[in-house]
């Protein structure tokens, strides 16, 4: 079945850096890929999201690229600030006939110091 | 307009008791998914209702069931309830057969299994 791995596992960075997280994708028909930030003790909010027909996409701060060829995908946060500090999973979902199921990778908690 | 919202928000149980949490979808949505985020790891798909019907199941046992009403809200019930079972059980909503696969989840049922 479809499996995700996401690296690194914690990401300590000073504020006003670049982060970046990264992704591989085991199932090749795998066509859609959404980044979810997570607070604690919140629930997971999406943040970004890219198709398998694009390779990157920018909002902001934040921009998503996806090399099918080697199935990984990667987030970029630039000019990190601390309120970005919170656990992100990276997902990958096949639609089939219409529904979709995400298959979460095991996390990345990014602490932003000042 | 209202998000995905979950209840109870905490629940305690011992071993051996079944468990029913509930979840209302985002206005909009036909298709509710249920997840469960043990501490420390990603979410992972339990299954996934449309049209009242079970569409897509993950690799749990049968003690996990669920049901979808005509109003799109939905239930999960977990039967014989075991140590492991406890965890964070997020609801996520979506809406099928459209070109927006966004899935948005409600702030979760954490659930103690004592």
């Amino acid at each position: 079945g479809e499996n995700v791995e996401q690296h690194p596992s914690t990401l300590s960075v000073q504020e006003g850096d670049s982060a970046v997280i990264k992704c591989t994708y085991s199932d090749s028909a795998s066509n859609y890929f959404p980044w979810y930030k997570q607070e604690l003790g919140k629930r997971p909010q999406l943040i970004i999201d890219i198709r398998s027909n694009v390779g990157e996409k920018k909002d902001q701060r934040i921009a998503v690229t996806l090399n099918k060829t080697a199935k990984h995908f990667s987030l970029h946060i630039t000019e990190t600030q601390p309120e970005d500090s919170a656990v992100y999973f990276c997902a990958a979902s096949i639609r089939y006939t219409g529904f979709q199921k995400l298959v979460f990778g095991t996390g990345t908690r990014l602490l932003v110091s000042p | 307009d209202a998000g995905v919202t979950q209840s109870p928000t905490h629940l305690i149980k011992t071993r051996g008791q079944q468990v029913t949490l509930r979840c209302s979808p985002k206005s909009g949505h036909d298709t509710v998914s249920w997840y469960q985020q043990a501490l420390g790891q990603g979410p992972q798909f339990i299954f996934q209702y449309y049209e009242e019907e079970e569409r897509q199941r993950g690799n749990f046992p049968d003690r996990f069931s669920g049901h979808q009403f005509p109003n799109y809200s939905s239930e999960l019930n977990v039967n014989a309830l075991l140590l492991g079972d406890s965890a964070l059980y997020l609801c996520a909503s979506s809406l099928s057969y459209s070109s927006n696969e966004k899935l948005f989840f409600g702030s979760g049922t954490q659930l103690s299994v004592l």
